[in-house]
């Protein structure tokens, strides 16, 4: 168990560049989630896999916000046309499924610290 | 909405003293509870959680945590600090409606004095 792997972990990048982010989580972890934390706050949740089928996403992702998991192992988040108010921590996590049941770990990765210049 | 609140930005505490760090939810249902602790640099890892049962939940490093339904509240303490805690502590919840996400405070960030 080599835990949930986040690639690349820092990344600058101009202002209407595209970016793409890679999450490899827990093997056999059923369940992917990507989070937002920006200065002095907590995390804030984006999007939540099962599997390969994106189940949730919150507001906070707008279209220039994609998310994939296309064969239920990794996932990649892409940011286009990235403006400064894109510059945070990008974290993935992720968690078995526990009997059907959200009583499962959530298990984080190091995260992607982007800015946007 | 779910919400939760730390209350305390910073905190600064002497290496072998007492913590505690205040953590109050808003929802109508008793919500899963965590705390997660962030050194600089690194993800989240999470110390301790609360799902049902005993209020007082034990954690890892000799953290413990007490729910209290009556106060909205789970705090975390820790009975003698070590310089090694100082970092951002996270509390977290998750509705028990089947909801995966996990909504957390904005943090408190511990320094320890020696």
């Amino acid at each position: 168990d080599t835990g949930v792997s986040q690639d690349p972990r820092h990344k600058i990048t101009k202002r209407g560049q595209n970016v793409t982010f890679r999450c490899d989580p827990i093997s056999e972890h059923n369940r992917l989630y990507w989070y937002r934390q920006t200065l002095g706050q907590g995390p804030e949740f984006l999007t939540y896999f099962q599997n390969e089928a994106q189940l949730e996403k919150s507001r906070l992702l707008s279209d220039r916000f994609s998310a994939e998991r296309p064969k239920g192992s990794f996932s990649t988040l892409e940011i286009q046309r990235t403006e400064q108010g894109d510059s945070a921590m990008y974290l993935c996590a992720s968690s078995p499924l526990s009997g059907g049941t959200p009583r499962e770990t959530q298990y984080f990765g190091p995260g992607t610290r982007l800015l946007v210049l | 909405a779910q919400s939760v609140t730390q209350p305390d930005i910073h905190i600064t505490v002497s290496e072998g003293a007492s913590l505690e760090l205040r953590c109050n939810y808003s929802y109508g249902a008793t919500p899963y509870l965590f705390w997660y602790v962030q050194s600089p640099g690194q993800g989240l890892q999470l110390l301790l959680k609360y799902f049902s049962g005993d209020t007082l939940v034990q954690g890892i490093k000799g953290f413990e945590a007490e729910f209290k339904r009556s106060q909205s509240s789970f705090n975390l303490r820790k009975p003698s600090v070590h310089w090694s805690d100082a970092a951002e502590y996270f509390c977290a919840v998750r509705p028990s409606g089947g909801y995966n996400k996990l909504i957390f405070g904005a943090g408190t960030r511990l320094a320890v004095h020696p």
